[in-house]
């Protein structure tokens, strides 16, 4: 069975600073690995997806990610943070392209102070 | 396209009143699914779905039943409510296999926010 652990379930950074959350599986299958992010009272919005070509996955809203298999991890990173990021983030793994279900971290609430 | 719709926004039961979740999607997407969602617990899959007729559990399926009867439709039910299904239900959509390479991408609906006093 997989399973994702988010190290911290809030973060917090200052406007234009680097931001990381972190993001590791576990997977007895090479995995696909999704990032998505909640704004208040809404659903669940693709950030970017890994399913095996690059390794540095590029998503929306500058963010992007890398899958190091060596690591298990696949941390969400935005070089400047803007005061619209701020929402809860959410990891998810499958590992046969989310046909039955994801399975989702925690999530992680990104605070961005002005 | 509306995407994903779900009905209603917001409930109220009280213990051991049934209900139905309504979820819709005009994408024409093969897969379905019902999550819930927990303050600090992410979301947990509670039944999916592969096409029109075929339904199999999740994680979480104790005290729900689901249906899908057509392409569009994956109504979630509680048949007995309890304070243990207070929660906020998403439920999501994918293209399956027939939609290439972003077949596994998941469309969420807004959710449905459920109380049960």
């Amino acid at each position: 069975a997989q399973s994702v652990t988010q190290l911290g379930s809030h973060v917090s950074v200052s406007e234009g600073a680097l931001v990381l959350l972190r993001c590791n599986y576990s997977s007895s299958v090479p995995p696909y690995l999704f990032w998505y992010v909640q704004y208040p009272n809404q659903g669940l919005q693709l950030l970017l997806k890994y399913t095996s070509a690059a390794t540095l996955v590029k998503g929306i809203n500058g963010f992007e990610a890398e899958f190091k298999k060596s690591e298990t991890s696949f941390h969400l990173t935005k070089p400047s943070a803007h005061m619209s990021d701020a929402a809860e983030y959410f990891c998810a793994v499958s590992d046969r392209g989310g046909a039955d279900g994801l399975t989702f971290g925690k999530g992680t609430h990104l605070i961005i102070q002005p | 396209n509306a995407g994903v719709t779900q009905t209603p926004k917001f409930r109220i039961l009280k213990i051991g009143q049934s209900m139905t979740l309504q979820c819709t999607q005009d994408m024409n997407h093969n897969y379905m699914y019902w999550y819930r969602q927990d303050p600090g617990m992410g979301l947990k899959l509670i039944y999916y779905s592969v096409g029109a007729g075929i339904t199999d559990k999740g994680e979480v399926p104790n005290g729900y039943n689901v249906s899908r009867s057509t392409t569009e439709d994956f109504p979630l039910r509680l048949e007995l409510a309890a304070p243990s299904q207070t929660s906020v239900y998403f439920c999501a959509s994918s293209p399956g296999t027939s939609g290439g390479a972003s077949y596994n991408e998941q469309f969420f609906g807004p959710g449905t926010r459920l109380t049960v006093l």
